[in-house]
């Protein structure tokens, strides 16, 4: 089981980023697709998820606006779509998979790093 | 949402030592989860359901609590178990995680 992340971001103030989180080793839409945010070392926020299955999808109030999740089930890859970056979006934004009814998140993504910088 | 307040945020054991480290939540949660870190690396899940080891993670390693108070043990320090423990409830929308433990090794 896997999730291999796309290489690091450098965008400039007030583009959009999009980043990938590649599934292999268990079945694809089975499993809830979570991103989550760590700020230069600090603790973790998570920003929404997505049912790869049915397509619907569930956000964090802060990241309403900022952050859209989509996930391409021919290839097993969901994404993260960043918005009018700033840099309070530089982070590093990992992938992690949850399955119903378990509230946890069990298989972690290396990570992408972002950086907004002009 | 559930805010998780962790304590200490910075600790340093000896090796051999007992480690005891503390997770409060805002309101009660049904179960409490731990995430181990090391710099550079992704978060691994460690405990979940607030008492049950992750595949792979040492017998010394235990979990606890209920209502708004969690918390995790170590029953003797070993080097390798130096890093930030994050803990993590979903009993409500939004998931969220404490600031993180820092474990030392002295």
């Amino acid at each position: 089981v896997q999730l291999q992340q796309s290489g690091p971001e450098l965008e400039k103030p007030g583009a959009s980023v999009k980043i990938s989180c590649k599934a292999s080793g268990y079945s694809f839409t089975g499993y809830n697709m979570n991103w989550v945010k760590q700020s230069n070392g600090k603790s973790l926020e998570w920003i929404g998820n997505i049912d790869p299955y049915y397509g619907g999808t569930s956000y964090n109030q802060k990241f309403k606006g900022k952050a859209t999740l989509t996930v391409d089930k021919s290839s097993s890859t969901a994404y993260m779509q960043l918005k009018s970056l700033t840099s309070e979006d530089s982070a590093v934004y990992y992938c992690a998979r949850n399955g119903s009814p378990y509230w946890y998140f069990d298989v972690w993504g290396a990570g992408t790093t972002v950086t907004v910088s002009s | 949402q559930i805010v998780l307040t962790q304590s200490p945020a910075i600790m340093s054991a000896s090796p051999g030592e007992k480690v005891t480290m503390t997770c409060s939540a805002s309101s009660s949660v049904s179960y409490m989860h731990w995430y181990q870190q090391k710099s550079g690396t992704s978060p691994k899940r460690w405990i979940y359901d607030t008492s049950k080891l992750a595949s792979g993670v040492p017998a010394r390693f235990s979990g606890s609590g209920s209502g708004t108070s969690y918390s995790l043990t170590i029953s003797s320090m070993e080097a390798e178990d130096a890093a930030t423990y994050y803990c993590q409830q979903w009993s409500s929308n939004p998931p969220t995680f404490g600031s993180g433990t820092k474990l030392e090794i002295k």
